[in-house]
C-alpha cells in the first residue's frame, strides 16, 4: 500500500531554515510527480510545490516563491521541501503528497508534520 | 483568499442530500482544467473523493458524486450519514498562476 511519512518539522525562529522529508514506500517512486501542500492553524488546505517525476519541472506557490526549494531523489525514494527565511504565517501542518498519473489531482497524502515558526 | 470559492459551511440532516459549489474563473475551471474534491477530518490525511470532475476513487461510496459547467463545480452527497461529517476542498490548476489552487474549504455538518 501507499505510505508517505514526513519528517523534520518542529520549532524554528523567525528567519531561520528548515528542511522536510518525505519517504514514499509501495508504489515507483520515480514514476511520479510529488506535492507539499500545508493547512495553518484555523485555516484551509494550501498547496505549495510541485515536481515532476524527473525534476524537469517545479513550480511553487507565491507564498514561497524564492523562500521554499522542493527536490527529490529517486534513488532514497525521498521528496525533500527546503525552507528558508521562515515566517510565522509558515506555521502549519505540512503534506507531503503524490500526484496523480493524470491531470493535476493528488491521490496519496501522508499524515503531515508540524512547523511552528516562533520566537 | 482562495482562487476557488466554496461556502463556508453546509448542513444537513441524516439521509438528506447537500450540495457543496465551487466557483473559479477563466483561468482555472473555465479553462478546462479538471476539479477534484477531497474529505478532510482533522489531525488526518485528506483523502482524494473525485477526480476528473465526476470519477470516484475505488472504495468511494457512490452517494458522493461530482459535475462540473463552466467556471463551476459541485461535490453532491446523497444519503447523508454521521461519518460525512468532515471539511471538503475543491481543487484545480490555474495557468495564471502556473500551479495546483484550492477552494477555501466546506465544512459539513450532519443535524
Amino acid at each position: 500500500q501507499v505510505q508517505l511519512v514526513e519528517s523534520g518539522g518542529g520549532v524554528v525562529q523567525p528567519g531561520r531554515s528548515l528542511r522536510l522529508s518525505c519517504v514514499a514506500s509501495g508504489f515507483t517512486f520515480s514514476n511520479y510527480a510529488m506535492h507539499w501542500a500545508r493547512q495553518g492553524p484555523g485555516k484551509g488546505l494550501e498547496w505549495v510545490s510541485v515536481i515532476s517525476s524527473d525534476e524537469s519541472y517545479k513550480s511553487n506557490a507565491d507564498s514561497v516563491r524564492g523562500r521554499f526549494t522542493i527536490s527529490r531523489d529517486n534513488s532514497k525514494h525521498t521528496l525533500y521541501l527546503q525552507m528558508s527565511s521562515l515566517r510565522a504565517e509558515d506555521t502549519a501542518v505540512y503534506y507531503c503528497a503524490r500526484g496523480a498519473s493524470s491531470g493535476w489531482s493528488i491521490d496519496y497524502w501522508g499524515q503531515g508534520t508540524l512547523v511552528t515558526v516562533s520566537s | 483568499q482562495s482562487v476557488l470559492t466554496q461556502p463556508p459551511s453546509v448542513s444537513g440532516a441524516p439521509g438528506q442530500r447537500v450540495t457543496i459549489s465551487c466557483t473559479g474563473s477563466s483561468s482555472n475551471i473555465g479553462a478546462g482544467y479538471d476539479v477534484h474534491w477531497y474529505q478532510h477530518l482533522p489531525g488526518t490525511a485528506p483523502k482524494l473523493l473525485i477526480y476528473g470532475n465526476n470519477n470516484r476513487p475505488s472504495g468511494v461510496p457512490d452517494r458522493f458524486s461530482g459535475s462540473k459547467s463552466g467556471t463551476s463545480a459541485s461535490l453532491a452527497i446523497s444519503g447523508l450519514q454521521a461519518e460525512d461529517e468532515a471539511d471538503y476542498y475543491c481543487q484545480s490548476y490555474d495557468s495564471s498562476l502556473s500551479g495546483v489552487v484550492f477552494g477555501g474549504g466546506t465544512k459539513v455538518t450532519v443535524l
